[in-house]
């Protein structure tokens, strides 16, 4: 059974970094992609980013690329968001899941049927 | 890039009433579309993925279908818990995963 744990509720400064992690479980780490996504009462849900961890290759979607990092320790089977310097504007929920994969001949389908509890943060001077 | 729009972004129906909600992308998917649904305070919920196919537990009154730039969720009669914010999500393509706007569906 896939499992998916997220770290704790997070009350920051503007200015400050921080990091999130997200830890799995019941699958082979390497081979699936892994997603952060916001969500905000006003924007709903935003596509982040995605990180394969076999080779910690990532993809972010236009509105973070240079505003977060998304990275990977496999020796923990966890992924990360981590920012340099939040704003206020982060304040949000963000959810991480594993890409479930469907393969129907050689194309595949990718979709987010386990997602973590969330990690909600408030960024407030 | 591909972006999705969802319509209508809000709407109001009835307990039994069938409805359909719109996606549209402005470049050929293919099958690459997904379905959500996500209520306040919990973890979206998956309904669909590749376009057309009922996720594991998912009530048979979801349904989807579409390819290319098209594509509609319905809702075959409504429950009083199908209240929610439902998405639609490409999965096709950098940025892989873009979610549409959202459709705000009350009962």
């Amino acid at each position: 059974e896939v499992q998916v744990e997220q770290s704790g509720a997070e009350v920051k400064k503007p200015g400050e970094s921080l990091q999130i992690s997200c830890r799995t479980s019941g699958y082979n780490f390497n081979e699936y992609w892994i997603a952060w996504v916001r969500q905000t009462p006003g924007k709903g849900l935003e596509w982040m980013g995605i990180v394969y961890p076999r080779d910690s290759d990532t993809s972010y979607g236009p509105s973070f690329e240079g505003q977060v990092a998304i990275s990977v320790d496999r020796s923990v089977n966890t992924a990360y968001l981590k920012w340099k310097s939040l704003k206020a504007s982060d304040t949000a929920m963000y959810f991480c899941a594993p890409m479930s994969v469907f393969s129907s001949g050689n194309i595949n389908h990718f979709y987010m049927d386990v997602w973590g509890e969330g990690t909600p943060v408030t960024v407030s001077s | 890039d591909i972006q999705v729009t969802q319509s209508p972004s809000s709407m109001s129906a009835s307990v039994g009433d069938r409805i359909t909600i719109t996606c549209r992308s402005s470049q050929n998917i293919t099958s690459h579309l997904n379905w959500y649904q996500h209520k306040p305070g919990k973890v979206p919920k998956l309904l669909i993925y590749a376009s057309s196919l009922l996720y594991s537990g998912v009530p048979s009154r979801f349904s989807g279908n579409g390819s290319g730039t098209d594509f509609t969720l319905t809702i075959g009669s409504l429950q009083p818990e199908d209240s929610a914010i439902y998405y639609c999500q490409k999965s096709y393509v950098s940025p892989l995963g873009s979610f549409g706007p959202g459709t705000k569906l009350e009962i």
